[in-house]
């Protein structure tokens, strides 16, 4: 099956810097990869997502890049703010199944 | 739409007893997800079902575990008999092509096994 690993396990940056985590996928089949946020005691949310036949998505402070012959993609959250603190988890799919990275804490710090 | 509903919201049982956790999917999907999620193994998929059909079930940890999907608006998991290894989070999500293939997640059960 699929496995997804995700990079780095947590991350703390200063508020205004950017934030990048990194995820590697195993089968090139999959060709839909989201992206959701997790704050404590709630549930995951998407945020972005981009889907196989796109390098390259950009929402506001977020963007996701996808290397298809790496096998890899990429979150990147620029000008973090404090509400940017949760757990970021990538995910990879094929046929509506998926495949969860571990996830990734991110702490803002003020 | 009001999203996917979870029942209960936290549930807290004694070892050996059955649990069983609802959910409703939002109106017009036909994807179901069950995922369970700790600290541990992180977020897991444990069976999911098309057009109330499962799918796929190779998640389900054993046989204990059970889940149905009579109608297109109800979905359970049960488990028979619980263990304090089953304290987790599970998670109802549903998908639909009309929602672009994403998948929404419900607000989850947490059930504590003592």
């Amino acid at each position: 099956g699929e496995n997804v690993e995700q990079h780095p396990s947590t991350l703390s940056v200063q508020e205004g810097d950017s934030a990048v985590i990194k995820c590697t996928y195993s089968d090139s089949a999959s060709n839909y990869f989201p992206w959701y946020k997790q704050e404590l005691g709630k549930r995951p949310q998407l945020i972005i997502d981009i889907r196989s036949n796109v390098g390259e998505k950009k929402d506001q402070r977020i963007a996701v890049t996808l290397n298809k012959t790496a096998k890899h993609f990429s979150l990147h959250i620029t000008e973090t703010q404090p509400e940017d603190s949760a757990v970021y988890f990538c995910a990879a799919s094929k046929h509506y199944k998926l495949s969860f990275g571990a996830g990734t804490t991110v702490t803002v710090r003020a | 739409d009001a999203g996917v509903i979870q029942s209960p919201r936290h549930e807290v049982t004694e070892m050996g007893q059955e649990v069983t956790l609802r959910c409703k999917p939002i109106s017009g999907h036909d994807y179901l997800f069950w995922y369970r999620q700790t600290m541990m193994r992180g977020l897991e998929l444990l069976i999911y079902f098309n057009n109330n059909v499962p799918i796929d079930d190779s998640g389900m940890p054993e046989d204990r575990f059970s889940a149905k999907m009579p109608n297109a608006s109800f979905s359970t998991l049960k488990i028979q008999p619980s263990e304090p290894r089953d304290s987790a989070v599970y998670f109802c999500a549903s998908d639909g092509a009309h929602s672009g293939n994403t998948i929404y997640f419900g607000e989850g059960s947490w059930l504590t096994v003592v």
